[in-house]
């Protein structure tokens, strides 16, 4: 079974904290993902990366960095976490090129 | 590029009877199309898959979903629910030559007993 883990169920941060979400695929997979899921809006894509050390911007960026080191890991960044970004973050991996994606749980973000 | 229409934001169904969520896609070549669920607090998993080939395709829990070309849908179906199926839905549609996918805004369905 592929397992996409990511590192917090929940977490709480300060308005102006550097946060850092951090995903772990174990399927060797190529693609990994990073969205954020709001009611009503569905899941929009914020950054992925089809390679180490390769990313792209997906359709809403601003506010956030990404970070693909290894090959299983890929890391979300807010330089300076606000408000409006407290939200559920979801993390996906797939192999090369188009097709399913696979999920993992998700970390519920809060700023306050 | 692609994108996806869930029509229904909410829907309540009565547990033992018929489930039908809609998704409509627009894209110009050959879609690639998906449905997902959610149970409340957890991540994604997939129902079922439409790359090619027969266009009623059958998934996990029961569920199938039938392509439609002409009508740019790819419905969700199941003919009995269960208390279980209640959860939100999420019908997303890719492109051959791209990683990415487009998901619809969802749809919650409410099963009652």
């Amino acid at each position: 079974d592929v397992k996409v883990t990511q590192s917090s169920r929940y977490l709480v941060k300060r308005t102006g904290e550097k946060v850092f979400l951090e995903c772990v695929q174990d399927m060797d997979h190529e693609n990994m993902f990073w969205y954020r899921q709001d009611p009503g809006l569905g899941l929009r894509l914020i950054y992925f990366s089809y390679d180490v050390k390769m990313k792209e911007k997906g359709d809403i960026p601003e506010g956030y960095s990404v970070s693909r080191e290894k090959k299983e890991r890929f890391s979300l960044i807010l330089e300076s976490a606000s408000t409006n970004q407290t939200s559920m973050y979801l993390c996906a991996s797939s192999p090369g090129g188009p097709g399913e994606q696979y999920f993992g749980p998700g970390t519920r973000l809060t700023v306050t | 590029a692609q994108s996806v229409t869930q029509p229904d934001i909410h829907i309540t169904v009565s547990e033992g009877a018929s489930l039908e969520l809609r998704c409509n896609y627009s894209y110009g070549a050959t879609p690639y199309l998906f449905w997902y669920v959610q149970s409340p607090g957890q991540g994604l998993q997939l129902l079922l898959k439409y790359f090619s080939g027969d266009t009623l395709v059958q998934g996990i829990k029961g569920f199938e979903a039938e392509f439609k070309r002409s009508q740019s849908s790819f419905n969700l179906r199941k003919p009995s629910v269960h208390w279980s199926d209640a959860a939100e839905y999420f019908c997303a549609v890719g492109a051959y030559d791209d990683y990415k996918l487009s998901f619809g805004a969802g749809t919650t369905v409410t099963v009652r007993a």
